[in-house]
């Protein structure tokens, strides 16, 4: 079984700029969360969605944005990139209520310029 | 805010030796997760104690869970070179319509030196 795929795995910005990272889970896993790592702030969440819905967000400002399609892949977008945004994004999936762990991928790791 | 807090923050160590990591948390659980993360890498999922669970074992690693005082352990016996990386604890947090998401801790970093 294919594990969690994130695209791009590195990108550079600049300020201002947007970008759309993108999270395939594993098959058949229909919950799909994304969360940032900073040196500073370490692990914070960010979404979650689940069959097209978000569930949950976190404390964010509006800049961050998610979706989700029907085949479960998501897409987060940041917009107005600020310096303060560059971190490591990692997309998790979870197979299903009864199942505590979540699944992650490599992670995309975002330098805003 | 960080549900855990993990101590110590870095440990080195020699391989062969055991490593233990400390994680305390502060609201009520229904399990508690440890992740490793080598540098710069995804999270991978280590080990669930439930807590109704004190102890559980996975290969190396022993977990030890006491819910009275909110704290868990982590244990990795006989450590490799291989076991450097960056260790999280976890805590599930779910709502009411469903949503699932985990707090982690800011992690111990350990080094294992051949």
């Amino acid at each position: 079984k294919a594990g969690v795929t994130q695209t791009p795995r590195y990108l550079i910005k600049t300020r201002g700029q947007q970008v759309t990272l993108s999270c395939s889970p594993i098959s058949g896993h229909r919950s799909v969360s994304w969360y940032q790592q900073t040196p500073g702030q370490g692990l914070q969440f960010l979404f979650e969605y689940f069959s097209e819905t978000q569930r949950n967000k976190g404390n964010f400002p509006g800049r961050f944005s998610g979706r989700q399609f029907s085949n479960s892949r998501s897409e987060m977008n940041v917009s107005t990139l600020e310096l303060g945004d560059s971190a490591l994004y990692l997309c998790a999936s979870r197979g299903g209520a009864n199942t505590g762990e979540l699944f992650f991928g490599e992670g995309s790791r975002l330098t805003v310029l | 805010s960080q549900q855990g807090e993990e101590d110590p923050q870095a440990l080195s160590i020699q391989e062969g030796e055991n490593a233990t990591m400390n994680c305390s948390y502060k609201t009520s659980i229904n399990n508690l997760q440890w992740y490793r993360q080598n540098s710069g890498r995804g999270l991978v999922h280590l080990i669930l104690i439930r807590s109704n669970e004190r102890e559980k074992h996975s290969g190396r690693l022993r977990v030890t869970l006491d819910t009275s005082k909110k704290s868990s352990s982590l244990l990795i016996t006989a450590s490799r070179a291989a076991d450097t990386a960056s260790y999280f604890c976890a805590t599930p947090r779910e709502s009411g319509a469903g949503s699932y998401q985990l707090t982690f801790g800011k992690g111990t970093k350990l080094s294992v030196i051949p």
